[in-house]
């Protein structure tokens, strides 16, 4: 079965400090696609990246960059310079690929990072 | 172009009643997921629904259903609730398969 550990439950740092979210994830499919999502006080969940299961390239989209790497079936998250903005809990889940081409995400327990001043 | 919508955004119930959630999706995103959002279970899929047929539905009672119009908004519906089914309910839409999905800001439910 698909999995997906988030053992960070939470995290603080000081305002401007480098952070990493670890991911971790279990799966028997050999394609599969990874996604992080923030989710801020008011609820929503706000997609952040899609990776696919044959793009180890890392990314960086502002002060935000990924680390995949399917060795360790692991998909890290790091925030550079984190600002207080930043402040939410954050979530890394794995796409399931069901019948008929349904699909279905299965989240970590997420990560709360809180962003000190 | 507007993001996913829920309503209502907030719900208070008493034990026994049944409750309807509804979402729009993105226009012309067809696929439609429901999500349920507790602190001790987390994030668990509830159902799918593309060109209103549930595709696929997570591991819930039957108390838990739902359905899919022609113009692909969807509606969750929870009969003889109980205390435990509150939570965040979040809807998700899909524009095609393997893509990211979009979340609405949720529906929380207290059951009392």
């Amino acid at each position: 079965a698909q999995k997906v550990t988030q053992a960070q439950t939470e995290i603080s740092v000081v305002e401007k400090e480098d952070v990493t979210l670890d991911c971790v994830y279990e799966t028997r499919d050999t394609t599969y696609y990874l996604f992080w999502y923030k989710q801020p006080p008011s609820g929503e969940l706000v997609f952040l990246i899609r990776r696919n299961s044959f793009d180890e390239q890392n990314e960086i989209s502002g002060r935000y960059s990924w680390n995949f790497q399917k060795s360790t079936s692991s998909f890290n998250f790091t925030i550079t310079a984190s600002q207080v903005v930043d402040s939410a809990v954050y979530f890394c889940a794995l796409s399931e690929l069901l019948i008929q081409g349904a699909q279905k995400l299965v989240f970590g327990q997420g990560t709360r990072l809180t962003i000190n001043p | 172009k507007a993001g996913v919508t829920q309503t209502p955004r907030y719900l208070i119930k008493t034990r026994g009643q049944q409750v309807t959630l509804s979402c729009s999706p993105i226009s012309g995103h067809r696929s439609v997921s429901w999500y349920q959002q507790t602190p001790g279970q987390g994030l668990q899929f509830l159902f799918e629904y593309f060109s209103e047929t549930q595709r696929n539905k997570g591991n819930f009672p039957g108390r838990f259903s739902g359905r899919q119009f022609s113009n692909s908004r969807s509606e969750m519906n929870v009969s003889t609730l109980e205390l435990g089914d509150s939570a965040l309910y979040l809807c998700a839409s899909t524009r095609a398969k393997n893509t990211e999905a979009f979340f609405g800001q949720g529906t929380r439910l207290t059951v009392v």
